[in-house]
C-alpha cells in the first residue's frame, strides 16, 4: 500500500526567508509526486508534479520541489517566503500507470505553513 | 477552481436524512473523484468515476453512494448509514484516470444537526 508522511503539522517562518515543507513517500516502483495548496475554505489547487526527469521541479507562484529517491523524499521549497504563501500544504503519490496500472492517489495529512511578517 | 463547481457552498441536515452533494465541470475531463476532507487527516478518497456511466468505491464508500449519468455531472449523496457526515466535501476531475493532475472544486461544508 501507498504511504505518504508530511512529518510537521504546522511551519513557521519569516518572510523573506527561504522555506521547506518536507514530504516523504512510500509506493511500489516509481512514484508520480504531486505538491497542492489550500487556502481557507476552499478546494485544493496544483502546484507541481514529479513524474520522470530532472529532479529538481519548478511549478506555480515560485515554488519547487525536489525529489530524492534514494531518501524517498520530495520536499518543496521556495527561496523567499511570502506572507500570502501562509495555506495548507498537500503532499500526493501515486504509482506511475505503467508499473502497477491504475492506482489511486494518496494524500498526506497537510502542513500548515506560516509566515509571518 | 479552474471550471469545477459543487453546490451548495453550506449544507445543513437532521439526522436521518439523505442529502446529494452537487458536482459539475465544463473541463471535458474523463475522470471524476469525490474526498472528505476532515481536519487533521488529509483527504480520504470516496468514490471514483473513470468514464461515464462507471464508478468504483475508493477507500471510505460506506455510507454514500453515486451516479455518472453525464460526462460533467458526478454528485454524491451522503445517506443516513453514513455515521459521521460533518465533515469538508471537495469534488476534483481530470483529463483521463491516473496520468493528470487533479482539480479540484471550492468543497461543500456539511454538518449534521
Amino acid at each position: 500500500a501507498q504511504s505518504v508522511a508530511q512529518p510537521e503539522d504546522q511551519v513557521n517562518v519569516a518572510e523573506g526567508n527561504p522555506l521547506t515543507v518536507k514530504c516523504t513517500y512510500s509506493v511500489s516502483g516509481n512514484p508520480y509526486l504531486f505538491w497542492y495548496v489550500q487556502y481557507p475554505n476552499r478546494g485544493l489547487q496544483f502546484l507541481l508534479k514529479y513524474i520522470t526527469g530532472d529532479n529538481l521541479v519548478k511549478g506555480s507562484y515560485g515554488f519547487e520541489a525536489e525529489f530524492n529517491k534514494s531518501q524517498t523524499s520530495f520536499h518543496l521549497k521556495k527561496p523567499s517566503a511570502l506572507v500570502s504563501d501562509s495555506a495548507l500544504y498537500f503532499c500526493a503519490v501515486r504509482p506511475l500507470r505503467e508499473e502497477s496500472g491504475y492506482s489511486t492517489l494518496t494524500f498526506g495529512k497537510g502542513t500548515m505553513l506560516l509566515v509571518s511578517p | 477552481d479552474g471550471g469545477i463547481t459543487q453546490s451548495p457552498k453550506y449544507l445543513f441536515r437532521k439526522e436521518g436524512q439523505n442529502v446529494t452533494l452537487s458536482c459539475e465541470q465544463n473541463l471535458n475531463h474523463d475522470a471524476m473523484y469525490w474526498y472528505r476532507q476532515d481536519p487533521g487527516q488529509g483527504l480520504r478518497l470516496i468514490y471514483y468515476s473513470q468514464i461515464v456511466n462507471d464508478f468504483q468505491k475508493g477507500d471510505i464508500a460506506e455510507g454514500y453512494s453515486v451516479s455518472r449519468e453525464k460526462k460533467e455531472s458526478f454528485p454524491l449523496t451522503v445517506t443516513s448509514a453514513q455515521k459521521n457526515p460533518t465533515a469538508f466535501y471537495l469534488c476534483a476531475s481530470s483529463l483521463s484516470y491516473g496520468e493528470n493532475e487533479q482539480f479540484f472544486g471550492p468543497g461543500t461544508r456539511l454538518t449534521v444537526l
